[in-house]
């Protein structure tokens, strides 16, 4: 099946800088790239997503982008929040029903 | 509006007791996923629904694992003579279709742990 690499799996950054997380898949049947933020104790939470037909997507501090000839696609976060700590997740879809996911990057925002 | 519910939020069991997991999607979703989450890893699928089509079940890990969905609406998950392996947390999802675009919402999870 499909297999979804993410990385780094831990990420320590000060208040205010950019963290940045990469993912690359195999599948180039993939046509949706979602990520989600997931906090303890809780469900992941959609976060930013794009399609295969864009190449980036802006959300205020949060942006996504996809390189389809590269099988890879990164999510950034800029000025960075301690709120922002969290678990957060690549995902993509391809021809079937689900959602595969990578193994997760904890980030983690030091005030 | 109520996001997706789970119950219960955490379940202890004995090694080989069957466990019943449940969950009530958005209203008026059509499509209901169930994941599986063990320790610091990432989501792995286990079964779909859709509508009155029948299962997706390819995710199922084994013939322990069996889900239904009555009346469109809630799910449950059962796990028979559950293995200390099955410990995990275990997530549903619900989106409005199955249409690749549509946001899966999740719950908040069934943490699982077998003894």
């Amino acid at each position: 099946g499909e297999n979804v690499e993410q990385h780094p799996s831990t990420l320590s950054v000060q208040e205010g800088d950019s963290a940045v997380i990469k993912c690359t898949y195999s599948d180039s049947a993939s046509n949706y790239f979602p990520w989600y933020k997931q906090e303890l104790g809780k469900g992941p939470q959609l976060i930013i997503d794009i399609r295969s037909n864009v190449g980036e997507k802006k959300d205020q501090r949060i942006a996504v982008t996809l390189n389809k000839t590269a099988k890879h696609f990164s999510l950034h976060i800029t000025e960075t929040q301690p709120e922002d700590s969290a678990v957060y997740f690549c995902a993509l879809r391809g021809a079937g029903n689900m959602l595969t996911f990578g193994g997760g990057t904890r980030l983690m925002v030091k005030p | 509006g109520a996001g997706v519910s789970q119950s219960p939020s955490n379940k202890v069991t004995e090694k080989g007791k069957d466990v019943e997991l449940r969950c009530d999607p958005i209203s008026g979703h059509t499509a209901l996923y169930w994941y599986r989450q063990s320790l610091g890893q990432g989501l792995e699928f286990l079964i779909y629904f859709q509508g009155n089509s029948a299962p997706d079940k390819s995710g199922l890990p084994s013939d322990r694992f069996s889900a239904e969905r009555t009346g469109g609406s809630v799910s449950t998950l059962t796990i028979q003579r559950t293995q200390q392996e099955d410990s995990a947390v275990y997530l549903c999802a619900s989106s409005l279709s199955g249409a690749v675009y549509n946001e899966q919402f999740f719950g908040p999870g069934t943490r699982l742990t077998v003894l």
